[in-house]
Order: C-alpha cells, then sequence, then structure tokens
C-alpha cells in the first residue's frame, strides 16, 4: 500500500511552547487529509479534515484557534499544536486519501506528544 | 450518531488457537465496515474490508462478514501466529458523513 510518514515520531516540549507535526504522503497525492488523536486504550478519534488548498475542517469540540492545519500541497499537511499543555500530551495520528471517499486511507505511524 | 464497540483486550493466545475479536456497531443508513491492524511502532494498515450486508472480507488468513441483522463484523482467523501480535481496530465509514468512525481496539498476543 502507499506510504504516509509523519515527523517527528517523538517530542517532548515544555508547556507554552508550540509544536509541529509533520505529514507526508511519499508516492501519491493526498486531496485528503485527516488528524486523529489517540488516547491510551481509546479510540483514535478524528479532529480535523482537511483539503489540499482549503480550511481544514475540524470535529465538534476541537479548538481550531489551538491545532491549526495547513494542508499547503498534494503531500504535505501540517498540524501546529499551539501553546502547548500537559492535557496536550497524546498520540497524533494522521491519515492521507486519494481523491474520493471509497478510496482507502492510508495512515502515518503517529507522533507521540509530551507536555512537561 | 456513528458508533463502533469492541471486545475488551487484550487478547491472550498461543499459537495456532482460533481467534475471535467481536465487533458491533450503530450506524444509520449503509456503512462500509472495516479491520485495521497496527504493528508495533507502524501505522494502521487496512487488514479487510466489507461494503455491504453479508459480504465476507477475508486477508492473510483472517475473515469477517457483515451481520446487518445482528450489527456486527466479527474478526476471526482459524491458526494464529506469533506475528500476529498486533492492535487490532473495527471501523466503519458512515454513508452520510464518509468519515472513518473507530472501535477503540483490541490488542492480541500470541504466545509460542
Amino acid at each position: 500500500g502507499a506510504v504516509v510518514s509523519q515527523h517527528p515520531s517523538r517530542v517532548i516540549c515544555k508547556s507554552g511552547t508550540s509544536v509541529k507535526i509533520e505529514c507526508r504522503s511519499l508516492d501519491f497525492q493526498a486531496t485528503t487529509m485527516f488528524w486523529y488523536r489517540q488516547f491510551p486504550k481509546k479510540s483514535l478519534m478524528l479532529m480535523a479534515t482537511s483539503n489540499e488548498g482549503s480550511k481544514a475542517t475540524y470535529e465538534q469540540g476541537v479548538e481550531k484557534d489551538k491545532f491549526l492545519i495547513n494542508h499547503a500541497s498534494l503531500t504535505l499537511s501540517t498540524l501546529t499544536v499551539t501553546s502547548a499543555h500537559p492535557e496536550d500530551s497524546s498520540f497524533y495520528i494522521c491519515s492521507a486519501r486519494e481523491a474520493g471517499e471509497k478510496n482507502e486511507q492510508f495512515f502515518g505511524p503517529g507522533t507521540r506528544l509530551t507536555v512537561l | 450518531g456513528d458508533s463502533v464497540t469492541q471486545m475488551e483486550g487484550p487478547v491472550t493466545l498461543s499459537e495456532e488457537a482460533f481467534l475471535t475479536i467481536n465487533c458491533t456497531y450503530t450506524a444509520t443508513g449503509y456503512p462500509s465496515l472495516f479491520w485495521y491492524v497496527q504493528y508495533p511502532g507502524e501505522g494502521l494498515q487496512l487488514l479487510l474490508k466489507a461494503t455491504k450486508a453479508d459480504d465476507k472480507g477475508s486477508n492473510k488468513g483472517f475473515e469477517a462478514t457483515y451481520r446487518k441483522e445482528t450489527t456486527s463484523f466479527h474478526l476471526e482467523k482459524g491458526s494464529v501466529q506469533v506475528s500476529d501480535s498486533a492492535v487490532y481496530f473495527c471501523a466503519l465509514r458512515g454513508s452520510n458523513t464518509g468519515k472513518l468512525i473507530f472501535g477503540q481496539g483490541t490488542t492480541l498476543q500470541v504466545k509460542p
């Protein structure tokens, strides 16, 4: 299957700082990218959906000013956690899909964020 | 709203044992159903899927049948291997929203 990469795989930061996570589709054009958050022993929760060149659509309860998503190209989306706090510590996973809702979504390996 | 419920893990089995991981769903309309697998240190990978009632998805010895009457999509494998140790996620894609909704994941550990 297609490959989606995430960088960094692990990040530790101080409270109040901002952290950027990159998601890249390596061998296909991802017209749509998704960002998920996964808590320990919990399901993946969809945070937002972004289409290349347009603003992201956030799920209910997700603060768009705190979790900034940019999908500037067909192979790159970024998630910036602004003014991070310990409660933002989590596992963030991105997913990418080619054009068409019925196409398969491919998932990145995830980024472990720890905010001290 | 749409939701997916999986049996809680961890599930620990000996090699060559029979595996069942239960999954039930709640959804409006006609969702597509999926099983994803996440090996240690890797991203989720699609294991199998079924897009309509009575469809059977299969891959790598794993099977699951879309049962509309019981709203279930249980994952089965006749003889597990140590290499099957991973976290398994059941998911649906709503026909209305097109979004993937995941269950909480079930950890499978297979011992030699």
